[in-house]
């Protein structure tokens, strides 16, 4: 059974700092990884996509990938209010076309 | 813009009765993707449409959960003799093989 793992939450964090967000995955054969935030009620918007080791950077957005320690982390600098949502890890393997969904963490930013 | 359009936005309905939703993509987008969503859970893969072929589909869709796309265009999903376990977001994406998806508005079920 293929698995992506996030702790639930919540996460609070200062508005103004550095918000860490972490999934790992079971498949070592995964290819493709996606980042995406989710407001209540709302559906999954993509915020990043990484396909190979190191970081990722996108304005405030880092995405960081460890294919041997098969993890991935999104980071945000300079955390806003606006940023409050629950964040999504999705893992695409090399075998079929589904994407495998973490269930997400909620991330909380203290004004 | 999300890429597709999904009808209705929300939809209440009494146990037992049949319901359908629609996804219509705004321009020609090839593969096409059905999830269910539950509070507190990522999304839930249903099945997969590369144009008009059916090519994945999870144990949800072999009893009362059925979809088409006919013609390669909009797609349909019906979920017969709903029961109250069926409440959920049902979301239709968009998206190439090793590229994101990218998700509709979604369709807000509850059962009575």
């Amino acid at each position: 059974q293929k698995e992506v793992e996030q702790n639930s939450g919540p996460l609070s964090v200062p508005e103004g700092a550095i918000a860490s967000l972490n999934c790992t995955y079971s498949d070592r054969g995964s290819q493709s990884f996606f980042w995406y935030r989710q407001y209540s009620g709302k559906s999954p918007e993509l915020i990043m996509s990484i396909y190979s080791n190191g970081d990722k950077e996108d304005g405030r957005f880092t995405a960081q990938l460890n294919k041997a320690s098969q993890y991935v982390s999104l980071l945000i600098r300079d955390s806003q209010p606006s940023d409050s949502a629950t964040y999504l890890c999705a893992v695409k393997g090399d075998s079929n076309y589904q994407l495998i969904w973490g269930a997400g963490t909620k991330l909380i930013i203290k004004p | 813009d999300t890429g597709v359009s999904q009808d209705p936005r929300h939809k209440i309905t009494k146990r037992g009765q049949n319901v359908t939703f629609r996804c219509d993509p705004i321009s020609e987008h090839n593969r096409l993707y059905w999830y269910r969503q539950t509070l507190g859970q990522g999304p839930e893969f249903l099945t997969y449409f590369q144009n008009e072929a059916q090519l994945e589909k999870s144990r949800l869709l072999s009893d009362r959960f059925s979809a088409e796309r006919p013609k390669g265009s909009f797609s349909t999903l019906e979920i017969q003799r709903t029961e109250q376990g069926d409440s959920a977001m049902y979301l239709c994406a968009w998206g190439g093989n090793n590229q994101p998806q990218h998700f509709g508005d979604g369709t807000r079920l509850s059962i009575l």
